[in-house]
This record gives C-alpha cells, sequence and structure tokens, in this order.
C-alpha cells in the first residue's frame, strides 16, 4: 500500500535560516505529491502540490520539487520566518478516480525570533 | 475559504455514550472524508463519501459508522464512545474536476471521552 515518511521533529530554527523537510513515499504508479500546514488550533491548509515528476510546487517561498528516482518530496524554504511556525504534512494521492490521501506523522517547525 | 463548518467544536462526553459530529459544506463538492489526528500518527482516515448515501470504509472505521442523505452533510457517529477514540477529528471535502486529489478541511472537532 501507499506510505509517506517524513522526518520527525519538531525543527527549531532561527528566523532567516534555511529550512529542509524531508518527505519520502511508497506508491504504485505516479502518484500526486501534496505538502499541507497546520496552524496552531486550525484545521489543515494546502501549501503546495506537484502532479508529475520533476514538476516543482511553490507557495509563500515554500518549494518541492517530485523526484521519482529517489520517490522524494522535499520541502524548502529560503528564509523562514516566525509565522512560519506549524506543523507540516507531506501526502500523496494515486490517481484513481476518487482516491484518498495518505498523509505522513507530520514535522512540528519551531521558529524563534 | 472552503466553506465547510463542523460541530461541534468541542465536545466532551463519557464513555459509552452515542455521539454524532457533523460536517457541513457549502461547496456541492461530491467527496467527504472523516480523518482523526492524534499524536505520532498524523491523519488518518476513517470514511470516506463519493456520493449521497455511497460510503466507504477508511483505515481506522472499527467503532466508527457514517451517513450522508444530502450532498452538503456528513455525519460521523460513535455508537458507544471509548477512551481511545479521544481525539481531534477534521472533515474535509473534494472535487474531481482536477486530475488529482486536492482537498479542503474544515477546522475540527476536539473531542474528549471519559
Amino acid at each position: 500500500g501507499n506510505s509517506v515518511t517524513q522526518m520527525e521533529g519538531p525543527v527549531t530554527l532561527s528566523e532567516e535560516a534555511f529550512l529542509t523537510i524531508n518527505c519520502t513515499y511508497t506508491a504504485t504508479g505516479y502518484p500526486s505529491l501534496f505538502w499541507y500546514v497546520q496552524y496552531p488550533g486550525e484545521g489543515l491548509q494546502l501549501l503546495l502540490k506537484a502532479t508529475k515528476a520533476d514538476d516543482k510546487g511553490s507557495n509563500k517561498g515554500f518549494e518541492a520539487t517530485y523526484r521519482k528516482e529517489t520517490t522524494s518530496f522535499h520541502l524548502e524554504k529560503g528564509s523562514v520566518q516566525v509565522s512560519d511556525s506549524a506543523v507540516y504534512f507531506c501526502a500523496l494521492s494515486d490517481q484513481r478516480g476518487y482516491s484518498t490521501l495518505t498523509f505522513g506523522k507530520g514535522t512540528m517547525l519551531l521558529v524563534s525570533p | 475559504d472552503a466553506g465547510i463548518t463542523q460541530s461541534p467544536r468541542h465536545k466532551v462526553t463519557e464513555t459509552g455514550t452515542p455521539v454524532t459530529l457533523r460536517c457541513h459544506q457549502t461547496e456541492n463538492h461530491r467527496y467527504m472524508y472523516w480523518y482523526r489526528q492524534d499524536p505520532g500518527h498524523g491523519l488518518r482516515l476513517i470514511h470516506y463519501s463519493y456520493g449521497v448515501k455511497d460510503t466507504d470504509k477508511g483505515e481506522v472505521s472499527d467503532g466508527y459508522s457514517v451517513s450522508r442523505s444530502k450532498t452538503e452533510d456528513f455525519l460521523l457517529t460513535l455508537e458507544s464512545a471509548t477512551s481511545s477514540q479521544t481525539s481531534v477529528y477534521f472533515c474535509a471535502i473534494s472535487e474531481m474536476s482536477n486530475s488529482y486529489n486536492e482537498q479542503f478541511f474544515g477546522p475540527g472537532t476536539r473531542l474528549t471521552v471519559l
């Protein structure tokens, strides 16, 4: 079956530091890949997505590239802000008509001033 | 923001009592989902619906049932709540107009079973 593995947290960074959160996946076929973000006390919001190999998703300064050869979709940001403190979830969806999302366990990011 | 509401937002109940959580959408999306979120587990799918009266089980469906009699409402029922069902429950919706399954999430319901 499908699975997503992401690095355990918390990841603690100072403001303006470079961020990488690793995500690898196991899936058959050609899944779509997502990063969701959850701010404290809120539901999940889609941060970015990529639907085919070598696609780069980007939003709000975050980027992730769909690497089929390494089955990875690592999240990066060049300069984090305190407001980026949240839990980040990597997820995949296969290409069936009403496929469901498989989530990683989430990585908490804490950014200090 | 997608029009998704969940009720109640917080609930405390006792072991053995029935509990129903409601998810309501104003987007007319076809697909609706119930997840639970627990520390160390991320989000796990309980049940989902692909149309009115059409539902299927997810990864952790034991102890839960669902119903969808209208497009806009998806109900999650715990027939006899147990302490292991203490969790935060999220509803999500999606519409397969795109080639990928982008889901939009509600604000969550925090359930405590004593």
